[in-house]
């Protein structure tokens, strides 16, 4: 059964420094998409990503994050400048139509940042 | 705002009893709903979903849930829990007609099974 797939599974870094987090959507899937969950607390969506462009994102998504498709498999999340409150397990999931349709999540991402 | 509650942050239950969780959402509209469930370590598995029709709807590993439009719920149920079952629960809605469909989550409920 196809699955959406991430790394790494955990990533540390130093406070400032960049972060990319990567992901394999569902290969048939159109639509994607980042959350996070912040130890404790809920998972609340980030941003959406549809035929190469943002359709929506969250007011946590601000400019230093970004998001890219670099080709036709991967899916990635960039984080520019780290900081201690970006600490988190990010998940990425993907989405194959319009409407109501389910999404897949993948194992998530466990950024540390020091 | 769509919102969803789960009240119940921590529950235990005996192997072999009945278990419900509940979830309460705030939506303008009809909402698509889910369930989904997390291991440790793991990431987040669709139990089920409910988008229009029967309003009781089956899901994996013995789960089912029931809309109640009345009450803004949608509990999830399973008549004999296994320890396997022990994991975290969350209650999430989805937007209906908008083209990004993002979930939103409720707080989680942990199971924990006692023998």
């Amino acid at each position: 059964e196809p699955e959406v797939t991430q790394t790494p599974s955990h990533q540390v870094t130093q406070m400032g420094q960049e972060v990319i987090l990567r992901c394999v959507p569902i290969s048939n899937h159109l639509y994607f998409y980042w959350y996070r969950q912040i130890l404790g607390q809920k998972v609340e969506f980030l941003v959406s990503f549809y035929n190469n462009e943002i359709s929506e994102k969250s007011e946590i998504f601000d400019d230093q994050f970004s998001v890219e498709r670099p080709d036709g498999s991967n899916f990635t999340l960039k984080i520019r400048s780290t900081k201690l409150e970006d600490s988190a397990m990010y998940f990425c999931a993907s989405r194959r139509l319009e409407g109501g349709d389910t999404q897949y999540f993948g194992p998530g991402t466990r950024l540390t940042v020091l | 705002a769509q919102s969803v509650t789960q009240p119940d942050i921590h529950i235990t239950v005996s192997e072999g009893a009945s278990l419900e969780l509940r979830c309460n959402y705030s939506y303008g509209a009809t909402p698509y709903l889910f369930w989904y469930v997390q291991s440790p370590g793991q990431g987040l598995q669709l139990l089920l979903k409910y988008f229009s029709g029967d309003t009781l709807v089956q899901g994996i590993k013995g789960f089912e849930a029931e809309f109640k439009r009345s009450q803004s719920s949608f509990n999830l149920r399973k008549p004999s829990v296994h320890w396997s079952d022990a994991a975290e629960y969350f209650c999430a809605v989805g937007a209906v007609g908008g083209a990004t469909n993002k979930l939103i989550f409720g707080t989680g409920t942990l199971l924990a099974v006692q023998p």
